[in-house]
């Protein structure tokens, strides 16, 4: 069966240091990924997503990127980070773009 | 207007209660349709996909009106496992994205 992981799941870090968080699926090839955010009080916002290796778009301007360096494994990363950029972050998975995506255990972010 | 608008309640209800729930869109282009039901400081799990013609799974019911665009969801014979909140979720007409609801707590009381 497929299973998604994240690390880490919680973490606190100062304005203006980078981040990097990483997400990583077993069981299932050339899955489509997401990287989402949730405010508090605010519903899931997609950041990015890809359908494969080095393919990124990006849904919303901002100071964060996001690399898949390879097939199951996605990236996201901050080289300065803002008060604003707090919040649950998700990594998802989907077979297909049109399929019900999974979402990993998700990191809470605070900014300090 | 919000892609995907639901009240944010919370709904109070007594074990063994029916409960609903509803959830507007805004484009009428949208082809896929989901609830998610994510547990506090957890990630969203899907509970369902909602079909045209509406399903049924165990005490869940889900519907789909694509002429008034809304999306509905039935819980009978409530427990208290089913306190959580419950996300309305539209895949947009370009495929990739998701677009989720805020969300509609549930309080399950014994």
């Amino acid at each position: 069966s497929q299973t998604i992981h994240q690390w880490p799941a919680t973490l606190v870090q100062p304005v203006g240091s980078p981040l990097s968080l990483e997400c990583t699926v077993e069981g299932t090839s050339n899955p489509n990924l997401y990287w989402y955010r949730q405010a508090a009080g605010r519903g899931l916002q997609l950041l990015f997503y890809s359908v494969g290796i080095g393919q990124i778009s990006s849904e919303v301007p901002q100071n964060l990127s996001a690399s898949r360096p390879q097939d199951r494994q996605f990236i996201l990363s901050s080289k300065k980070l803002l008060l604003s950029d707090s919040g649950f972050y998700l990594c998802a998975w989907s077979v297909l773009y049109n399929q019900p995506q999974h979402f990993g255990d998700g990191t809470r972010l605070s900014i300090l | 207007r919000k892609e995907v608008e639901q009240d944010p309640g919370p709904f109070n209800v007594p074990e063994g209660a029916t409960v609903a729930f509803n959830c507007t869109y805004s484009n009428s282009a949208s082809q896929s349709f989901f609830w998610y039901r994510q547990d506090c400081r957890k990630e969203p799990k899907l509970l369902m996909s909602v079909y045209s013609s509406g399903n049924e799974d165990g005490r869940f019911t889900a519907q789909l009106n694509r002429a008034s665009q809304y999306i509905s969801l039935l819980i009978r014979d409530s427990k208290l496992s089913d306190s959580a909140t419950y996300l309305c979720v539209v895949r947009t007409p370009e495929g990739y994205a998701l677009n989720f609801g805020k969300g509609t707590s549930l309080l399950v009381t014994p």
